[in-house]
């Protein structure tokens, strides 16, 4: 099956400083990818579809320049959080989608930000 | 009134119990739902797909789907310890692309006792 990988797994980081977060899908060239984050029991919420070689398209009450997001080729969406605080603290997931297969997201296996 | 509502549980059920989990929905253009598994500080992996109305089976597990009552079930037949998880629904109105975006429930811990 599809894999997708992010990196790095875990991350703490100091309030005010930047950290970006890689998706990338391993076998697979995906021409739309996905940021969620993920608060403690709470469900899925999408930030933003980036597609390759364009702007992403942010959801609603996420603020675009805090949250900058670069798809700058099929295998690879990098997510940076900039000027970090600890509310930003929580579990990004980034997903890709195979071409054809409109219905189906590949999720990586989530980033953990910590902000102290 | 959320788009998508799902009991956040947690279920414990015996092994071997066959379980049952539900999503309600509000949107009507909803077509596409899905149900992940998500285990701990891990990326949800894709189940069962079903478009509109009907039954999946997929070998211990079967989706259903009533678009009428807005209404989508999973069942798991047999339950494992190893199906232990949080399960969640999706469901998108559109085909994929940039307009596929997914509404997720927010998930039922699933806990099966040996």
């Amino acid at each position: 099956g599809a894999v997708v990988s992010q990196h790095p797994s875990w991350v703490i980081c100091k309030s005010g400083t930047s950290v970006k977060i890689e998706c990338r899908s391993l076998d697979f060239q995906a021409t739309t990818m996905f940021w969620y984050r993920q608060f403690p029991k709470q469900s899925l919420m999408l930030m933003a579809t980036s597609n390759e070689g364009s702007k992403a398209t942010y959801e609603q009450g996420v603020e675009k320049d805090k949250f900058l997001i670069n798809h700058a080729s099929l295998t690879l969406s990098t997510l940076t959080v900039t000027s970090a605080h600890p509310e930003d603290s929580s579990f990004y997931i980034c997903s890709a989608e195979p071409p054809g297969q409109g219905y189906e997201q590949y999720f990586g296996p989530g980033t953990r930000l910590t902000v102290t | 009134q959320k788009e998508v509502e799902q009991d956040p549980g947690p279920l414990s059920v015996p092994e071997g119990a066959i379980v049952s989990l539900n999503c309600t929905y509000s949107n009507s253009a909803f077509q596409y739902f899905m149900w992940y598994r998500q285990y701990s500080r891990k990326g949800p992996e894709l189940l069962m797909y079903t478009y509109s109305s009907g039954n999946k089976e997929d070998g211990r597990f079967t989706a259903q789907v009533d678009k009428s009552s807005k209404y989508i079930s999973l069942f798991i037949r047999d339950s494992q310890p190893s199906d232990s998880a949080t399960y969640l629904c999706a469901m998108s109105s559109n085909y994929g692309g940039s307009q596929g975006n997914l509404i997720f429930g927010k998930g039922t811990k699933l806990s099966v006792k040996p």
